[in-house]
């Protein structure tokens, strides 16, 4: 069964302070990884997609790594407007039109 | 250039009652998916719709069924409501063409059944 695992759940950091979440996942053929960010009351905001191990995507104070198993977003000295909830999602093969999501990691930044 | 519109933005219905919630797709996109999302979850896929026909469905009862229209917008219908539907019903498109593509997303509509 197709699968996508969130951690941390819940992440406080200090404005500046860098870290990275993780997006594990199992799927039968993974044909993309989806990053989102989701602020309360809002709908998912997309951010990236990764299609390959050992591909990298970065978007101003955010990186994605993927490897085969897991995906990290990379956070590098964030500020009070990062806070949100960081959703991955992935996409298989075999199941061409529907995302399976994780739980998410809710990011708060305190200045 | 709209985005992905979504109405009502909130409602309430009781036990029992019907719902429809409507969506209009990002200009250019002709492919609508429906999700819910209850509070502290990531999004469950309901299904999606492309040339007017349902393509792909997820996990959920027959009480939840769909439309998509010419112009591509949408309509979600849930019959019969329970406590248990109540959470973030969120439309997302995509553009034409096959492979992997990223989702739009609406801002949602909080449906609360008491």
């Amino acid at each position: 069964e197709d699968q996508v695992t969130q951690s941390p759940e819940a992440l406080r950091l200090q404005e500046g302070e860098s870290s990275s979440l993780n997006c594990s996942y199992t799927v039968s053929g993974l044909r993309g990884l989806f990053w989102y960010r989701q602020d309360p009351g809002k709908g998912p905001e997309f951010l990236f997609t990764l299609y390959s191990a050992g591909e990298e995507k970065e978007k101003e104070r955010l990186k994605a790594t993927l490897t085969k198993k897991e995906s990290f977003l990379h956070i590098t000295a964030p500020k009070p407007e990062d806070s949100a909830t960081y959703l991955c999602a992935v996409q298989a093969w075999d199941s061409n039109y529907q995302l399976i999501w994780g739980a998410g990691t809710k990011l708060i930044i305190k200045p | 250039d709209a985005g992905v519109t979504q109405s009502p933005t909130h409602l309430i219905k009781t036990r029992g009652q019907q719902v429809t919630l409507r969506c209009s797709p990002k200009s250019g996109h002709d492919t609508v998916s429906w999700y819910q999302q209850a509070l502290g979850q990531g999004p469950q896929f309901i299904f999606q719709y492309y040339e007017e026909e349902e393509r792909q469905r997820g996990n959920f009862p027959d009480r939840f069924s769909g439309h998509q229209f010419p112009n591509y917008s949408s309509e979600l219908n849930v019959n019969a409501l329970l406590l248990g539907d109540s959470a973030l019903y969120l439309c997302a498109s995509s553009a034409p063409g096959q492979g992997r593509k990223e989702l739009f997303f609406g801002e949602g509509s909080r449906l609360t059944v008491l």
